[in-house]
């Protein structure tokens, strides 16, 4: 099993700066034959079923804002923030699925500080 | 309009069994690929089980053997069997579509979520 762990578990930005979450994974998640990273991240608001905002570790999902981008490759990625919004307070989760079976990190809490 | 409405959830004892479902409105489930995952209390995320555009299935090792993923063509709605029901089961158990334009486990539209609790 490919375990994804997600550091920090907590972070408070101020509005305006950069918010920035690592995702590690337990073996690399890039495919070779077609050099493409099998991550993807959501984003979960309080109540609210979560939203997909990136996949292949760096494409975002159409219609989300360009402030958020994805980078890395092969077991250590990061999501970054660039100006963070109050709209932007949510719980971030990063995704495998380079295996049959999927899973997600434990999320990462972002609040405004 | 794209919509998913999950709906079966309640309370349940331990070692029960109970049946959830997700209705789909605007695209057809039996073209997609169908996700469950589900929600502790509190926790993160676990991908559940998948139904595949050809029907073919996939489980989370944590429920092999306790739930069933079928489909209702005629209802476009999926169904998420539940048996041998236990406490750690507690979650809300949301339906997800996969993305068939990236890869079917790219989970790109949510339902709004159904709880369900294990207890006596």
């Amino acid at each position: 099993d490919i375990v994804m762990t997600q550091s920090p578990d907590s972070l408070a930005v101020s509005l305006g700066e950069r918010a920035t979450i690592n995702c590690t994974s337990s073996q690399s998640i890039l495919y070779s034959s077609n050099n493409k990273n099998y991550l993807a991240w959501y984003q979960q608001k309080p109540g609210q079923p979560p939203k997909l905002l990136i996949y292949w570790a760096s494409t975002r999902e159409s219609g989300v804002p360009d402030r958020f981008s994805g980078s890395g490759s092969g077991t250590d990625f990061t999501l970054t923030v660039s100006s963070l919004q109050a709209e932007d307070v949510a719980v971030y989760y990063c995704q495998q699925y380079y295996n049959i079976l999927t899973n997600f990190g434990g999320g990462t809490k972002v609040e405004i500080k | 309009e794209v919509q998913l409405v999950e709906s079966g959830g309640g309370l349940i004892q331990p070692g029960g069994s109970l049946r959830l479902s997700c209705t789909a409105s605007g695209f057809t489930v039996s073209s997609n690929y169908m996700n469950w995952v589900r929600q502790a209390p509190g926790k993160g995320l676990e991908w559940v089980s998948l139904i595949y555009s050809d029907g073919s299935v996939d489980y989370a090792d944590s429920v092999k053997g306790r739930f069933t993923v079928s489909r209702d063509t005629s209802k476009n709605t999926i169904y998420l069997q539940m048996s041998s029901l236990r406490v750690e089961d507690t979650a809300v158990y949301y339906c997800a579509r996969g993305s068939t334009s990236h890869h079917h486990k790219v989970l790109n539209f949510w339902g709004q979520g159904t709880l369900v609790t294990v207890s006596s």
